[in-house]
Parts: structure tokens; C-alpha cells; sequence
């Protein structure tokens, strides 16, 4: 298993609270991701990362940053969470070996978050 | 916008066989599958990529129509293990790492 931590593994907080999740990856792959998963939604993409301080935005950006200053952690930050930010988050990463083929993702074990 | 993906659900007895589509606006690169079982995170299954090169799983087969930007899962004598939910992840046309991902298709296999 591809080595992958996600911490805090379940997290309940207020409406209006900074809240930051962290993936951390021992397998030294250039691409981190961040998803969050809900209902009906699949698995969307948040942030991605393609190496140290060097992040994009995915489909579902608004209202959540990121960080990487170093290759093994990403870390995910809500600056003032809301109740629709309520879901599981699952970081992945992927080697990244070239730009045209895309690498297998493998994911963490997720953080579920609850927004009262 | 995401891939859509066929059926939303679907209960197997062990030994049938399934099909679970996934289609694409877009023109695609490759397809990726993966599995999720409940309450742990998803398993890379499977990718085709664009020209038929198909890497992946032993037991699930796969195809991959570049023209309708369409891949088809096939599961072939379900077994119990087979259960949980199939997701779609396509890399577009234009290459980099990053997937779009279907709202995945819940499969059931029973005795």
C-alpha cells in the first residue's frame, strides 16, 4: 500500500472556524490531490499540486487553499467553514512521470468532516 | 463537467456478469477505474488510454471508444468481493495529471 496518512481522520467543528486538514506521503511522488466526496457527487477535485509551492485549482476550489512546502505534505485549509463543506476529503497523490500519461492515483484513508 | 455513468446502481447475483458505462462530453486521453469499498478509500481497477493500450486489473476487463469518448467495465462470474461502488476517472485530451470523476455506479453482488 502506497504510503499515504490523512490527519485528523474525523474532525466536527463550528460554522465560521479555520479548520486544516493534512496528507502526508512517504512515497516521495510529485502530484498531490485534494477531493472531497459527497452524496451523489462522486469524488470531486479541490487543489492539486505538481511540486513544492506549486499548486491549480480543480472544479470545486471556492472557498478552500492549500499549501505544500514540502514534497510530503499537503496540507488543506477552509478559512471559515461552512455547513456545505460538510463531506469526506481524500488526498491522493500520483508519481507523475510525464504530461501526456496520467499516473495511477492512490488515495488516503480520508478525513471526515462535519460542520455544525 | 463529469463524466456520466451507467447504471446509478446495480444488484448482481454471484456468478452474473455487469456492465457499467461511463461517458464523457469531452474528448479524452485515457479512462481510469477504480473501486470503493464502503468506508475505505478508492483502488485503482484499471486504465485504457487512448490508441487501446490497456493496463490493469486480471479479472475485470475494459474498452475504451476514443470516437464517443466512451469506456464500458466489464464484470465478468461476480463475485462478493466484486461489491461496493465503481467510479470513472477521465484525463482529457490535452494530457495532465489530473482526473474528472464520474459519480460512481454502486454494484451489489449477492448469494
Amino acid at each position: 500500500d502506497a504510503g499515504i496518512t490523512q490527519s485528523p481522520r474525523h474532525k466536527v467543528t463550528e460554522t465560521g472556524t479555520p479548520v486544516t486538514l493534512r496528507c502526508h506521503q512517504t512515497e516521495n511522488h510529485r502530484y498531490m490531490y485534494w477531493y472531497r466526496q459527497d452524496p451523489g457527487h462522486g469524488l470531486r477535485l479541490i487543489h492539486y499540486s505538481y511540486g513544492v509551492k506549486d499548486t491549480d485549482k480543480g472544479e470545486v476550489s471556492d472557498g478552500y487553499s492549500v499549501s505544500r512546502s514540502k514534497t510530503e505534505d499537503f496540507l488543506l485549509t477552509l478559512e471559515s467553514a461552512t455547513s456545505s463543506q460538510t463531506s469526506v476529503y481524500f488526498c491522493a497523490i500520483s508519481e507523475g512521470q510525464g504530461y501526456r500519461v496520467m499516473d495511477t492515483q492512490y488515495f488516503g484513508p480520508g478525513t471526515r468532516l462535519t460542520v455544525l | 463537467q463529469q463524466p456520466v455513468q451507467s447504471p446509478q446502481a446495480v444488484i448482481l447475483r454471484e456468478g452474473e456478469d455487469a456492465v457499467i458505462n461511463c461517458s464523457s462530453s469531452k474528448a479524452l486521453y485515457s479512462v481510469h477505474w477504480y473501486r470503493q469499498k464502503h468506508g475505505e478509500a478508492p483502488v485503482f481497477l484499471m486504465i485504457l488510454l487512448k490508441g487501446g493500450e490497456q493496463k490493469g486489473h486480471e479479472k475485470i476487463s475494459a474498452s475504451f471508444n476514443e470516437k464517443k469518448q466512451q469506456s464500458s467495465l466489464y464484470l465478468t462470474a461476480s463475485q462478493l468481493s466484486y461489491s461496493g461502488t465503481y467510479f470513472c476517472g477521465t484525463q482529457g485530451a490535452g494530457g495532465g495529471n489530473k482526473l474528472t470523476f464520474g459519480t460512481g455506479t454502486q454494484l451489489k453482488v449477492e448469494l
